[in-house]
């Protein structure tokens, strides 16, 4: 059965600084993975998907994943945080035989000025 | 850009009552899904829907739901009687057949406040 862990509940970093936001995932068969990010009253967004294309894939607003399947892992990192960035990041698995998606917890990114 | 949108955006009701919530997924989709969030808590699937019947429900989906769509293009979520425990944002979504890549496209959410 596939899940997936999001490692911290909370990450604060400054503005300005590097954002690396955690994912484990577990699959039986070569899963697709995605980031969506959820601002305050808002809905889900897509920030990016790994597609077994490539394995550091680039999605909107800076932001960057990389699938390691050695390490099950596909975090999401951003060079440098910009305000905007506050929000709710959702790390997601989906494998082709089943007809869901799993959702992490959720990692709240808090960007302090 | 096409996107689902979920109507209404907010919805209180009395404990007890039906609600139904209404999504029109993207047109071209072929797989419908609903999803909620309880307040500080994580995403969780409810259903998923495809050719007219469901394709797979998790444990949270009991009696109390349903869904259907009705007219093909409209895809509905139905309380029978809600409790104070199902106040939370419902999110639709829906997608292309599942494959490698596939993402599902969420609609804003219908935030359900039973009172």
């Amino acid at each position: 059965a596939q899940s997936v862990t999001q490692l911290d509940s909370h990450v604060s970093v400054s503005e300005g600084t590097p954002v690396l936001l955690r994912c484990n995932y577990s699959s039986s068969y070569s899963p697709s993975l995605f980031w969506y990010v959820q601002h305050p009253n808002k809905g889900l967004q897509l920030l990016l998907k790994y597609t077994s294309a490539a394995t550091l894939v680039k999605g909107i607003n800076g932001f960057e994943a990389e699938f390691k399947k050695s390490e099950t892992s596909f975090h999401l990192t951003k060079p440098s945080a910009h305000m905007s960035d506050a929000a709710e990041y959702f790390c997601v698995v989906s494998e082709r035989r089943d007809d869901k998606i799993i959702f992490g917890k959720g990692t709240r990114l808090h960007i302090l000025p | 850009e096409p996107e689902v949108t979920q109507t209404p955006s907010h919805q209180v009701t009395q404990m007890g009552q039906e609600v139904i919530l209404r999504c029109v997924p993207i047109s071209n989709h072929l797989y419908f899904y609903w999803y909620r969030q309880i307040l500080g808590q994580k995403v969780e699937f409810l259903v998923s829907f495809y050719n007219n019947e469901i394709s797979e429900k998790s444990e949270i989906f009991d009696d109390q739901f349903s869904v259907e769509r009705p007219d093909g293009s409209n895809f509905t979520l139905k309380i029978r009687s809600t409790k104070l425990e199902d106040s939370a944002m419902y999110f639709c979504a829906s997608s292309e057949i599942p494959g490698v890549g596939t993402e599902a496209f969420f609609g804003q959410g219908t935030r359900l406040t039973v009172v």
